[in-house]
C-alpha cells in the first residue's frame, strides 16, 4: 500500500535559516506529491505540489522536487521567518483513486526570531 | 477560488448528545467529500469518502452508525457524531474535490474542534 515517512520533529531554526524537511514514500505507479501547511487551529492549506518525476513545486520560497530513484519529495525554503511556523504535512495522492490522500506524520516547525 | 468552509468552528457538547458538522464548497461543485479526524499533534486519518448521491464509503475500524456522514448535495455534506463520548472530541476536517479541478485535488476547510465533556 502507500505510504509517507516525514523527518521527526519537531524542528526549531532561527529567523533566515536554511529549512529541510524530508519526506519519502511508497506507492505503485507515479502518484502526485503535496506539502500541505496547517497553522494554529486551521485546517490544511496546500503549500506546493508536483504530479511527475523531476517536477519542481515551489510556492512562498519553499520548494520541492519529485524524486523517483530517491522516492523522496524533500521540503525546502532558504530562509525561514517567524511566519512560517507552523505544521507541514507531505502528502501523496492518486487521481485514479478519486484523490484520495496519504499523509506522512507531519512536521512541526517553530522558527525562533 | 476552491473554497470550503466548514460549520461550526468549535462545538463542546454533552456526552450521549449528537452533533453534526457541515462541509460547503462555496464556488465548486464537490462530487466528492472527505471527513478526516486529527488529533493533538497527530497527523490526519481519514474516516470516510463521500460521493454526492451515494453512501458514504468508510475506513477499516471507523463506526459508521456512529459518525453518520450524507452528502446530499454537491456542494454540502455533513457529519453526524451520534452518541457522543468524551473519547470522540477530537479536531474534524472535510475536503472536497472535484473533476473540474483539474488534478482533483482536494480543498480542506477550516476544521471543527469537538470538545465532549
Amino acid at each position: 500500500g502507500n505510504s509517507v515517512t516525514q523527518m521527526e520533529g519537531p524542528v526549531t531554526l532561527s529567523e533566515e535559516a536554511f529549512l529541510t524537511i524530508n519526506c519519502t514514500y511508497t506507492a505503485t505507479g507515479y502518484p502526485s506529491l503535496f506539502w500541505y501547511v496547517q497553522y494554529p487551529g486551521e485546517g490544511l492549506q496546500l503549500l506546493l505540489k508536483a504530479t511527475k518525476a523531476d517536477d519542481k513545486g515551489s510556492n512562498k520560497g519553499f520548494e520541492a522536487t519529485y524524486r523517483k530513484e530517491t522516492t523522496s519529495f524533500h521540503l525546502e525554503k532558504g530562509s525561514v521567518q517567524v511566519s512560517d511556523s507552523a505544521v507541514y504535512f507531505c502528502a501523496l495522492g492518486r487521481v485514479a483513486s478519486g484523490s484520495r490522500l496519504t499523509f506522512g506524520e507531519g512536521t512541526q516547525l517553530t522558527v525562533n526570531p | 477560488g476552491a473554497v470550503v468552509s466548514q460549520h461550526p468552528s468549535r462545538v463542546i457538547c454533552k456526552s450521549g448528545t449528537s452533533v453534526k458538522i457541515e462541509c460547503r464548497s462555496l464556488d465548486f461543485q464537490a462530487t466528492t467529500m472527505f471527513w478526516y479526524r486529527q488529533f493533538p499533534k497527530k497527523s490526519l486519518m481519514l474516516m470516510a469518502t463521500s460521493n454526492e448521491g451515494s453512501k458514504a464509503t468508510y475506513e477499516q475500524g471507523v463506526e459508521k452508525d456512529k459518525f453518520l456522514i450524507n452528502h446530499a448535495s454537491l456542494t454540502l455534506s455533513t457529519l453526524t457524531v451520534t452518541s457522543a463520548h468524551p473519547e470522540d472530541s477530537s479536531f474534524y476536517i472535510c475536503s472536497a474535490s472535484s473533476p473540474g479541478t483539474g488534478e482533483r485535488e482536494q480543498y480542506f476547510g477550516p476544521g471543527t474542534r469537538l470538545t465532549v465533556t
